[in-house]
């Protein structure tokens, strides 16, 4: 069973790239890898999602080594409302309809001015 | 847009009552969940559901039932609320047909049980 690892708490200041690594070395050939942004008294929202190598949105890019064991979710010149907490979620599809999603803790990104 | 939305923000409940958390989709979505959110634990799962009737438990279930009678709507309830039952709770969506579908949240049901 897939466990995701990443960090509780980051700071960054604002126009700075930041990026957070999770770690999944347990992660299913099926899975995908999946990161969410929460803001207080919100529920997660989806920001990108990738199986392999690399993926750009809008608003931010994800890369995912060879061996699958890790991600990394960059945000590109964050700014103050870019302060949020982060999840990294890898899952997918098993046997029959059961849809086994890991979710990471957590990683509460802090911008400072 | 997807749109998940949780018939209470907030809610206060004595120990012991049944206590019913609603929650609809506009998606037409076939996978429901609700999860509960507690500090330093993250996003832990209850009961999931992929149709109508179908439910499935999470990782944390005790304490707590579903019920979907139609697609749109997925109730939790809590049978006897306790104090530990005092959390965050998430009602979420999603398309069955992908393993890779995005989940959908609600803004979530803060439940206080005193």
């Amino acid at each position: 069973l897939a466990k995701t690892t990443q960090p509780i708490s980051m700071d960054s200041y604002e126009g700075q790239e930041v990026n957070i690594t999770c770690s999944h070395n347990n992660i299913a050939t099926n899975d995908y890898i999946t990161w969410y942004q929460q803001f207080p008294s919100q529920g997660p929202r989806f920001i990108i999602q990738g199986y392999k190598t690399k993926v750009t949105n809008e608003v931010a890019s994800l890369f995912i080594p060879a061996d699958r064991k890790s991600s990394t979710l960059s945000l590109p010149r964050v700014s103050l409302s870019d302060t949020a907490v982060y999840y990294c979620l890898v899952g997918g599809a098993n046997a029959g309809n059961n849809r086994k999603l890991i979710w990471g803790l957590g990683t509460s990104l802090a911008v400072n001015p | 847009d997807v749109k998940v939305t949780q018939s209470s923000r907030y809610l206060v409940k004595r120990t012991g009552e049944k206590v019913f958390l609603e929650c609809v989709q506009d998606m037409d979505h076939e996978n429901m969940f609700w999860y509960r959110q507690d500090p330093g634990l993250g996003l832990r799962l209850i009961y999931f559901s992929y149709d109508v009737k179908m439910k499935e438990k999470g990782d944390i279930p005790e304490g707590y039932s579903v019920s979907r009678e139609k697609k749109e709507r997925f109730s939790l309830i809590l049978e006897s609320a306790s104090t530990n039952q005092t959390s965050m709770y998430l009602c979420a969506s999603s398309l069955w047909d992908r393993s890779n579908s995005p989940l959908h949240f609600g803004n979530g049901t803060r439940l206080t049980v005193t």
